[in-house]
């Protein structure tokens, strides 16, 4: 079956820092999102992506769909302890019901 | 207004006990899922329906068993708990223009002991 390899599982680091994670598949989806888990709660849609080599904005976050259509990544820029949380990139593909997800990056951020 | 709520949010019970989940949307939207995330955060689809009609299985045990009595509800009851049932489950909706944009709702943890 499709599956997501992300990486890196967690992320240590200071307040202010640039974040980098990354996703990539064993298959070719048409759309990739990134959604983020704060705890106690479902994950929430951080940015969806349609178009290979498109790069999307939302606030401090920016997010490209790879050329290739098997792999997106995920920055967040001067990070804010309010960033903790596990960041899932997934893979969808237009007109199914199925999302695929990867396991997660765990963000710490140190104050 | 939550736009997708379950309950309960915690369930703790025995082994070979029958529970249920609920699940409720108030977004209009056509379909609904069921999602499990295990110790480990991974998150696995296991049913989706679109409509009331059951369009993913996931191969998951016939012990779960959801029931969508109309679009905007789906609950899921689970037969003879095992101590491997024990996880989050978290419903979500989307509208089928969109059905990669999901709403999750804020999950139910199930402890089975």
């Amino acid at each position: 079956g499709q599956q997501l390899n992300q990486s890196p599982q967690s992320m240590f680091i200071q307040e202010g820092e640039d974040v980098s994670m990354n996703c990539t598949s064993s298959s070719i989806f048409n759309t990739w999102l990134w959604y983020k888990q704060d705890p106690g709660e479902g994950p929430v849609l951080l940015i969806a992506l349609y178009k290979a080599g498109e790069l999307t904005s939302n606030g401090r976050l920016t997010a490209q769909f790879g050329i290739t259509r098997k792999d997106s990544f995920l920055n967040i820029s001067a990070s804010i302890p309010s960033d903790v949380g596990i960041y899932f990139c997934a893979g969808h593909n237009t007109g199914g019901f199925k999302t695929i997800f990867g396991a997660g990056t765990r963000l710490f951020v140190k104050a | 207004d939550t736009a997708v709520s379950q309950t309960p949010k915690y369930l703790v019970t025995q082994m070979g006990n029958d529970k249920s989940i609920k699940c409720e949307q108030n977004l209009g939207h056509d379909t609904m899922y069921w999602y499990k995330q295990d110790s480990k955060k991974f998150l696995k689809i296991m049913f989706s329906y679109n409509n009331k009609e059951l369009i993913i299985n996931e191969t998951v045990p016939n012990r779960f068993s959801p029931k969508s009595p109309d679009k905007a509800h789906l609950n899921l009851h689970i037969n003879s708990l095992e101590l491997g049932d024990s996880a989050v489950y978290f419903c979500a909706s989307s509208q089928n223009t969109d059905r990669e944009k999901l709403f999750f709702g804020s999950g139910t943890q199930l402890s089975v002991l």
